[in-house]
């Protein structure tokens, strides 16, 4: 399984951009990398997800280094409705057949103020 | 709205009682997840279906009972519970094992 680390909370203003870093040091050659978001009292939502080098979407970007061995969730200019919590996760996602056992670790505590 | 329903979204109930948690997923998935999480505890991964068969059991005791009629819907019997199962109960879906997952909003329960 490959472990995940991030910080357990971050703080920003409205407007700025938010980087959260996730430690992956033993993912392997099949493991993808997900970030998901969670509101209070709500399943968590799928943001973004990539394998390597650079990922966006509407909502986000996702940079993956060329060792992989972490990644940055990029959230531009954020608003008070992205307080939440943010989870990284790696693991293969059934590519191979087999399927790694994905676990959600504690999490970035985001919270923006005005 | 994800597409996953769960009910009921409050429960509680007696450590004698028994109940159920139900979830429908409207998306096509194959494979269904439960999943618990306690208060500033990271979500912990129950039981996952994949075609209606399970294949996955992660040491959950054996008064959480899964049943998967379906592969669009899942329960979660629950008998003799104790106040430290008082969580939130997630369930999920996603096309195949491990793919994307769509969450439910949850059933918060509380065994008094």
């Amino acid at each position: 399984l490959a472990k995940t680390t991030q910080p357990i909370s971050m703080d920003s203003y409205e407007g700025q951009e938010v980087n959260i870093t996730c430690s992956h040091n033993n993912i392997a050659t099949n493991d993808y990398i997900t970030w998901y978001q969670q509101f209070p009292s709500q399943g968590p939502r799928f943001i973004i997800q990539g394998y390597k080098t650079k990922v966006t979407n509407e909502v986000a970007s996702l940079f993956i280094p060329a060792d992989r061995k972490s990644s940055t969730l990029s959230l531009p200019r954020v608003s008070l409705s992205d307080t939440a919590v943010y989870y990284c996760l790696v693991g293969d996602w059934g590519l191979t057949g087999g399927g790694n056992k994905l676990t959600f670790g504690t999490g970035t505590q985001l919270k923006v103020e005005l | 709205e994800t597409g996953v329903t769960q009910t009921p979204r409050h429960l509680v109930m007696g450590m004698t009682n028994k109940k159920s948690l139900k979830c429908e997923q409207h998306l096509g998935h194959n494979a269904m997840y439960w999943y618990k999480q306690s208060a500033k505890k990271p979500l912990e991964l129950m039981f996952v279906y994949s075609l209606e068969e399970r294949v996955e059991n992660n040491s959950v005791p054996s008064r959480f009972s899964p049943e998967c009629p379906n592969s669009s819907h899942l329960f979660l019997h629950l008998h003799t519970l104790q106040p430290e199962d008082s969580a939130l109960y997630l369930c999920a879906s996603s096309q195949d094992r491990f793919y994307e997952q769509y969450f439910g909003p949850g059933t918060r329960l509380t065994v008094t």
